[in-house]
């Protein structure tokens, strides 16, 4: 079904490791977003693309990488998992950036880092 | 300063009541969007209502409507006649600098 979809919906990994975290979207949008959701913070933006091959930093990106080889995906990896980075994560796509420019979110992934 | 603010982190309110969760923010510019983004359990993000600052009119969309107040720098959600099913975490959102700046969010239970 057509939509945004994130993968996996649960994660427990631990200090030091490697994790990625999968985002797809089907309708070709050019933009794509991830976001973290913390308890007093809201929602601030990791990372977000423009098209393939190009991305850029957001709020708070230390400690992630993101790639775009594909339009339709957009993996975030946490080289090196810290518990800091214990979170809800959001990807979100939009058609463009233009204001007003709707973002549609994925279900989110939550991932305990112990 | 916080750019986008939501004074009330929590609230409850008795089924069919009419509610109202306020947003404040900051923002130079003269024309921009403003959100409220629904989370309901599920966690997946929900867009409930969008305005455009030059618009005057106030944007509704059945049951939610919103004060649009662009001199304050206020934006409140309205919800009548509260279901059980608008239990959520509700997002207040600012749309600038080519970025989608969240407030804390207001978690709301509809009490039956």
């Amino acid at each position: 079904d057509a939509g945004i979809t994130q993968s996996p919906r649960y994660k427990i990994t631990e200090t030091g490791r490697q994790v990625t975290l999968m985002c797809h979207q089907t309708w070709s949008h050019s933009y794509m977003f991830w976001y973290r959701q913390d308890l007093g913070h809201g929602l601030r933006l990791i990372y977000y693309s423009a098209a393939a091959d190009i991305t850029d930093k957001g709020e708070v990106p230390d400690g992630y990488v993101v790639s775009r080889s594909k339009t339709e995906n957009f993996p975030l990896t946490l080289e090196s998992a810290t518990r800091s980075q214990t979170s809800v994560y959001f990807c979100a796509s939009s058609e463009s950036m233009r204001e007003g420019d709707i973002q549609y979110f994925g279900a989110g992934t939550r991932l305990s880092v112990l | 300063a916080q750019t986008v603010t939501q004074s009330q982190p929590e609230m409850s309110v008795q089924e069919a009541e009419t509610v109202t969760l306020s947003c404040t923010y900051d923002t130079s510019e003269s024309n921009y969007y403003l959100f409220w983004y629904k989370q309901p359990p599920s966690r997946q993000m929900i867009l409930v209502i969008r305005q455009e600052a030059y618009k005057q009119q106030n944007a509704t969309e059945n049951r939610f409507s919103v004060n649009f107040q662009k001199a304050a720098k206020s934006f409140s959600l309205k919800i009548s006649d509260s279901q059980l099913g608008d239990t959520a975490m509700y997002f207040c959102a600012l749309d600038r600098d080519d970025k989608i700046i969240f407030g804390k969010g207001t978690r709301l239970h509809i009490l039956p």
